[in-house]
């Protein structure tokens, strides 16, 4: 596709279950973030990937979080024993990586956790 | 990373120019002015980003001081579309030092746009 695709747009977890986000960047772009977004709050970063490794994982707010795109594409976020604090909105970005790039948003992946 | 102040909200007439400021003094050399906005249930968009001299594209206008310690977003003409949360942001860009060219988002300017 044209843009970033996240998926599923929309998830409802139990709390203690695990989930699973996906991304889909524009294809060829080299740099992927994460970002988590509370309601009524400004995106916070979680972690940044260049192709498949990934370089900096400062935002992981705790050791549930984890984040992988084995083959420098598509990105997974994990997100294990959900807890009701971890509702938000999932946002992944993609950029070409060179200086001055745009960054290019999904429309994200809203987790609700009941 | 260097902080921008914005105001939290803002309103406009539909078809007004609207003058969206952000105050930036803790701006450094290699930083650039980025400035994105995000439209209710989606996802944030670039809108337009510059160094030093002031920057137009089909979206909007930026104006930068000179002294660079603040900046102003000029939407021509506003129109429903454009109320959003629009976020002004300093930005390394990515490659030196290691640096990822994140971006670090504050709470934003709330712009309403008034029929």
């Amino acid at each position: 596709g044209a843009g970033v695709s996240q998926s599923p747009r929309y998830k409802v977890a139990k709390r203690g279950q695990d989930v699973a986000l996906r991304c889909d960047p524009i294809s060829g772009h080299v740099s992927l973030f994460w970002y988590q977004q509370a309601l009524g709050q400004g995106p916070e970063f979680l972690t940044y990937f260049q192709n498949e490794a990934q370089l900096d994982k400062s935002g992981l707010p705790s050791d549930r979080f984890f984040a992988e795109r084995p083959e420098g594409s598509v990105s997974t976020l994990k997100i294990q024993r959900t807890q009701q604090e971890d509702s938000a909105v999932y946002l992944c970005a993609s950029s070409s990586g060179l200086s001055g790039n745009t960054i290019y948003f999904g429309e994200g992946s809203w987790l609700t956790v009941v | 990373d260097a902080k921008t102040t914005q105001p939290n909200s803002m309103e406009s007439n539909e078809e007004e120019p609207v003058h969206l400021p952000c105050n930036h003094s803790t701006i450094s050399g290699t930083d650039y002015i980025h400035w994105y906005r995000q439209l209710p249930s989606q996802g944030p968009e670039y809108v337009i980003h510059g160094l030093t001299s002031n920057v137009n594209n089909r979206m909007a206008s930026l104006a930068i001081a000179e002294d660079r310690k603040s900046s102003t977003l000029i939407l021509h003409r506003a129109t429903l579309r454009d109320a959003a949360v629009y976020y002004c942001i300093l930005r390394d860009p990515p490659g030196g030092s290691g640096n990822t060219g994140k971006l670090i988002f504050g709470q934003g300017t709330t712009l309403q746009v008034k029929p």
